[in-house]
């Protein structure tokens, strides 16, 4: 079967580092993604790989290892706006995006 | 990227009435569109794939005849709730699918309540 698994809920610091992992099982696979999404609010995107290793976009950083079925978000510098849920994504071989439930980061001063 | 539109943003129906939400994609002609449900704290869920022109494929266990879709034109995809019941209340949310096959756009999505 599909799967994808995420922690539930995370709790850092103002300007701190916090990783959040990601496991999946999919029938095929055609990338991984990360999605940010606010209370109420639809999904927005925030990384994509379908290669082996990390990429770096600002404060944000996503990594991938295709052979053991994972990926993290690396959020650096925290800032309170990081408060939402994150959402890992694996898109499998019909391009069909298969959804973990999310992650909620909750940011403390 | 598209920038994709929904309306209404927050509905509110009575139990055996039905409602229309639209999803318009503005600058970007979506030959696919994608329907989702999110309930709290859940996932989202694909609820079918639209494509212009023709019928939409829906998942398993999402009833066509109670949500129906259609997408007339390039710009437009309108999914209907019919007799709809509070079990239905819930978050959908409509994506396009753009010109490289892992790319979607998402819309704000719509919040339906169904007393």
């Amino acid at each position: 079967g599909q799967n994808i698994d995420q922690p539930t809920e995370m709790t850092a610091t103002e300007g701190a580092i916090v990783q959040i992992n990601c496991t999946y099982q999919t029938s095929g696979f055609n990338g991984l993604f990360w999605y940010q999404q606010h209370a109420g609010e639809a999904p927005t995107f925030l990384s994509y790989n379908v290669l082996d290793g990390l990429e770096e976009k600002g404060r944000f950083s996503s990594f991938l290892s295709r052979s053991k079925g994972y990926s993290y978000l690396l959020l650096k510098e925290l800032q309170m706006k990081d408060s939402a849920s994150y959402l890992c994504a694996s898109m499998d071989s019909n391009y069909q995006l298969i959804w973990g439930a999310g992650t909620k980061l909750i940011i403390k001063p | 990227g598209a920038v994709v539109s929904q309306h209404p943003s927050r509905v509110i129906c009575k139990s055996g009435t039905s409602v229309k939400i639209e999803c318009r994609s503005l600058d970007f002609q979506a030959t696919t569109m994608f329907w989702y449900r999110q309930f709290p704290k859940q996932s989202l869920m694909l609820m079918a794939t639209s494509n212009e022109g023709s019928k939409a494929t829906y998942e398993q266990g999402v009833e066509k005849d109670k949500f129906l879709i259609n997408h007339a034109s390039l710009t437009l995809s309108t999914l209907t709730v019919t007799s709809a019941h509070p079990e239905d209340s819930s978050f959908y949310i409509c994506s396009v699918k753009g010109d490289r096959d892992y790319e979607q756009y998402f819309g704000p999505g719509t919040r339906l309540t169904v007393t």
